[in-house]
């Protein structure tokens, strides 16, 4: 099956800082999600991007599909932000998303 | 304009005993996934399904768990004779079409504990 990875696998931040968070995947994929898990746990959704770039507010996404990875940018984070990042994919006939490992962001005061 | 709902949210069982999670999909999903996330993990897929029909179950252990989704009502996630292997959360997700042809949307969760 399809390989999903997350780079890297923990991230602490202070408040106000960028970063990008990247999505690497071992095959083909039909379509791409980014999610936000919370400190509760709950999942939220962040960005359906099969390819090109989607904005919304300070979080945008990028998938280029060809070669194989999406990256999410965080601008200006804060403490809200914290929380696991997941990129989930859609892949060969599997109408049922492959999840990666996850993005651990903490961001500090 | 519900989400994706999902109870109880929280469910403690002692080994042996039978758990049901229930799934009510967002208004106008006809299509209903769930996945399970062990502690520090990502989500894993289990079965995929439609109205009264189970679409793809390749992620379901062969034993003691099964998967509705009747005509009427939420769907349903059932564990029979549970152990601790079993504790987890329980994720559902709903779409409006299968498979990558829209955006799922997932559920707060339940969060097993088999004690």
């Amino acid at each position: 099956g399809i390989q999903v990875e997350q780079s890297p696998p923990d991230l602490i931040l202070q408040e106000g800082a960028n970063s990008t968070l990247r999505c690497n995947f071992s095959d083909s994929v039909n379509n791409l999600q980014w999610f936000h898990q919370n400190p509760w746990g709950q999942l939220i959704n962040l960005f359906y991007i099969p390819s090109g770039t989607k904005q919304n507010g300070r979080l945008s996404a990028t998938t280029v599909a060809t070669e194989r990875y999406s990256l999410l940018y965080i601008s200006s984070s804060q403490t809200t932000d914290s929380g696991v990042y997941f990129c989930a994919v859609y892949y060969g006939g599997r109408r049922a998303l492959t999840f990666g490992s996850g993005t651990r962001l903490q961001v500090q005061p | 304009n519900a989400g994706v709902m999902q109870n109880p949210r929280h469910l403690v069982r002692r080994r042996g005993q039978e758990a049901r999670l229930r799934c009510s999909p967002m208004k106008g999903h006809s299509h209903v996934y769930w996945y399970r996330q062990l502690p520090e993990e990502g989500l894993k897929f289990m079965v995929y399904l439609q109205k009264e029909n189970i679409i793809d179950e390749s992620g379901m252990p062969k034993e003691r768990f099964s998967a509705e989704f009747p005509k009427e009502g939420p769907s349903i996630l059932r564990i029979q004779q549970v152990v601790r292997g079993d504790s987890a959360a329980y994720f559902c997700a709903s779409s409006s079409l299968g498979g990558e042809n829209t955006e799922a949307f997932f559920g707060q969760g339940t969060r097993l504990t088999v004690v």
